[in-house]
C-alpha cells in the first residue's frame, strides 16, 4: 500500500497566487522529499526535510513537516505558469527505499 | 554532470520480444533504481542496486530482469511482457553509502508500449 496520500489531487490557480499541497504518511520517517514531474517526464528533486526539522525554504518553496501528525505541506509562492506540473512527496520506509505519495496535479493559469 | 540518461525514450514491443532499457549516470552515485509509473499514478519502486548488488526487489515478475554491469550503468531486460506492463519506466540514482537516503536524480524515462 502507498505510504503517502496527497491532497488536493488537483489544484488550479491563477498566476501570482500561492499553491499549497499536503502530504500525509503512515510510518515513522527519517526524511521526506518533494519532487516535481512535468507532463510524464522525469522527476526533479525540489527539497528534502529531515525528521528533526520543522520548516525549510528554497527560493519560492516552503516545506513544513509535522511528525506528530505524520504530515507535510509544500507551499509555492507567487506561482508561475511554468510551475504547472505534478508534485509528489516521497518518504523513506527503509534504506534506499522511497515510497511516493499519490501526487497533486497543479495547473497555473496565465 | 547531474544527468541520468535513459535510452530509448520510446519503445514499442510485442509480447514475444526481448528488449532492454538502459540507464547511465556519471555522478559517482552508488545506488541506482528502477521505477515503473502508470498514467496519473505515482512512481512505484521495482529494483534498487547498491554498490552494483541488487538490494531491493519489490516482488517484480521475472519477465523483468535488472542488471548492473558497473557503477555507472543499469539495465532492465524485458521478455514476454504483457500489455499491462505498458508504462513509463524511470531510472534514478543517489549517492548511496552512509548517505543512503538522500535526493535522487531521475532520468527522463522510457515510454514502453507492449502490443
Amino acid at each position: 500500500s502507498q505510504q503517502g496520500e496527497e491532497d488536493p489531487q488537483a489544484l488550479s490557480i491563477q498566476e501570482g497566487e500561492n499553491a499549497t499541497m499536503n502530504c500525509s504518511y503512515k510510518t515513522s520517517i527519517n526524511n521526506l522529499q518533494w519532487y516535481r514531474q512535468n507532463s510524464g517526464r522525469g522527476l526533479v528533486h525540489l527539497i528534502l526535510i529531515r525528521s528533526n526539522e520543522r520548516e525549510k525554504h528554497s527560493g519560492r518553496l516552503r516545506v513544513t513537516l509535522d511528525t506528530s501528525k505524520k504530515s507535510s505541506s509544500l507551499l509555492i509562492t507567487a506561482s508561475r505558469a511554468a510551475d504547472t506540473a505534478s508534485y509528489f512527496c516521497a518518504t523513506d520506509v527503509g534504506t534506499y527505499k522511497y515510497i511516493f505519495g499519490t501526487g497533486t496535479r497543479l495547473k497555473v493559469l496565465a | 554532470d547531474t544527468e541520468v540518461t535513459q535510452t530509448p525514450k520510446h519503445l514499442v514491443m510485442g509480447m514475444t520480444n526481448k528488449k532492454s532499457l538502459k540507464c547511465e549516470q556519471h555522478m559517482g552515485h552508488r545506488a541506482m533504481y528502477w521505477y515503473k509509473q502508470k498514467a496519473k499514478k505515482p512512481p512505484e519502486l521495482m529494483f534498487v542496486y547498491s554498490y552494483e548488488k541488487l538490494s531491493i526487489n519489490e516482488s517484480v515478475p521475472s519477465r523483468f530482469s535488472p542488471e548492473c554491469p558497473n557503477s555507472s550503468l543499469l539495465n532492465l531486460h524485458l521478455h514476454a511482457l504483457q500489455p499491462e506492463d505498458s508504462a513509463l519506466y524511470l531510472c534514478a540514482s543517489s549517492q548511496g553509502g552512509r548517505r543512503s537516503n538522500t535526493e535522487a536524480f531521475f532520468g527522463q524515462g522510457t515510454r514502453l508500449t507492449v502490443v
